[in-house]
């Protein structure tokens, strides 16, 4: 499985800023996804990120609040824009495994609370 | 839509007491249903793939079999270190959200020794 990393692994922010988190794959990939875990819920898709295009958002999820960007095949920034409270979650990032079996293999997330 | 709820949400057993979590899903076409264990702070890790109906797969203690409309994970003789959140989760044959993973709200497994 792939080793991914994300920055930062928690974070503080005001109401009204931006956050920017990263995640790296530590091999190629043509396929990244963005999903969001609030408090006491399973995880949502925002996202899906494919390298040389638009990320393709899910229902309830807009680029003006989430854009991300996906510059190579083992990078993805997602940026949470303008926080308020309910923002408040933690934020993971995946990628599709190379076995074509379909699993996805998650960063340990970023958790982020809004104030 | 597609949709999986897990039952049930807690789950608290002795060691060494053997016991099942359920994963009722609906899907429009199922590519794919997955299990994963969370731990507190960290991301889910990936343990079962399951693709069509009578297909198990086994890994330690754990055994996950499929239905067409469940699935269950066997947990035998567990020990504390099994002690996680599990999460089931779907992936759709087909539609717009190509590799979207649907999860469920997952069963906090608490093993006590």
């Amino acid at each position: 499985s792939a080793v991914i990393s994300q920055k930062p692994s928690r974070d503080i922010c005001q109401r009204g800023t931006s956050l920017t988190i990263q995640c790296q794959v530590d091999s190629q990939v043509t396929m990244m996804f963005w999903y969001r875990q609030q408090p006491g819920q399973s995880l949502t898709l925002i996202a899906t990120a494919n390298q040389g295009s638009e990320a393709t958002y899910e229902s309830g999820f807009v680029i003006d609040k989430f854009p991300i960007s996906r510059p190579n095949l083992t990078f993805s920034t997602l940026t949470v824009s303008n926080m308020s409270p309910e923002d408040s979650s933690i934020y993971l990032c995946s990628e599709e495994g190379k076995s074509g079996h379909h699993e996805q293999y998650f960063g340990p997330g970023t958790r982020l609370t809004v104030t | 839509e597609d949709q999986v709820t897990q039952s049930p949400e807690a789950l608290r057993l002795q060691e060494g007491e053997s016991s099942s979590l359920n994963c009722s899903y609906t899907v429009s076409g199922l590519r794919g249903l997955f299990w994963y264990r969370q731990d507190p702070g960290k991301g889910p890790e990936f343990l079962f793939t399951l693709y069509s109906a009578g297909e198990e797969k086994e890994k330690e203690r754990l055994k996950a079999t499929l239905t067409k409309k469940e699935s269950f994970l066997h947990i035998t003789a567990p020990k504390p270190e099994d002690s996680a959140t599990y999460l089931c989760a779907v992936q759709a044959d087909g539609g717009t959200s190509y590799g979207k993973l649907t999860f469920g709200q997952g069963t906090i497994l608490t093993v006590h020794p």
